[in-house]
């Protein structure tokens, strides 16, 4: 069946640092992907999305490319925040036919002033 | 309401009851789930509604839990005699399910202690 597996965290940065959460996928068909991102106390929300291969999701500073050939969808960023500390999920849209998406397990970012 | 409202945000249940969590989605939304997050894990998917079909339960970990959809709108997760591994923070998401691409809309989830 579908999977996403992320990089395991915690991530521990200084401010301004650059960020990369990696992300890679299994799945039947072609599935749209996402990053949602769930700050301390909240429901997760997206961040961005990509629908198909090549497309660029971004939002907030952040970016990722659905590398179809890798099956890869890395999470990227500039120069974080110590306001970006969250939890950030990996997933894919349904896909074969199925409407469910499929979470990673979430890779904790951890920012320092 | 805006967005996704669950309820209670937190419970704490001796173990053996049973208990129920409300989910209220995005007026509209005609494709409801419900996630389980525990410490640690990434979000284990438990069931799906979509408007008037039947419900895919593939996820759902035992017979103790069940959930109903009423009129296409408000859900509730049911769990009976629980057990301390069903503490976890139980999340409900909406979305319009129309196209493969749609995000999910997400509440910010019921806290559930089993002691």
């Amino acid at each position: 069946g579908d999977s996403v597996t992320q990089m395991e965290g915690p991530v521990t940065l200084s401010e301004e640092a650059f960020l990369t959460i990696n992300c890679t996928y299994t799945a039947t068909g072609y599935p749209s992907l996402f990053w949602y991102v769930q700050y301390p106390g909240e429901g997760l929300q997206l961040l961005l999305k990509a629908t198909k291969a090549d497309d660029k999701g971004s939002n907030k500073g952040f970016e990722a490319t659905y590398r179809k050939e890798t099956t890869s969808f890395h999470l990227e960023k500039g120069s974080v925040q110590v306001s970006d500390s969250a939890v950030y999920f990996c997933a894919l849209g349904g896909s074969g036919g199925s409407y469910i998406p499929t979470f990673g397990r979430g890779t904790s970012l951890i920012v320092h002033p | 309401g805006a967005g996704v409202s669950q309820s209670p945000s937190n419970k704490v249940t001796e173990k053996g009851k049973d208990v129920e969590l409300r989910c209220d989605p995005i007026s509209g939304h005609t494709a409801l789930y419900w996630y389980r997050q525990s410490l640690g894990q990434g979000l284990e998917f438990l069931i799906y509604f979509q408007g008037n079909s039947a419900p895919d339960k593939s996820g759902l970990p035992s017979d103790r839990f069940s959930a109903e959809r009423t009129g296409g709108s408000v859900s509730t997760l049911t769990i009976q005699r629980t057990q301390q591994e069903d503490s976890a923070v139980y999340l409900c998401a909406s979305s319009s399910g129309v196209y493969l691409n749609t995000e999910a809309f997400f509440g910010q989830g019921t806290r559930l202690t089993v002691v």
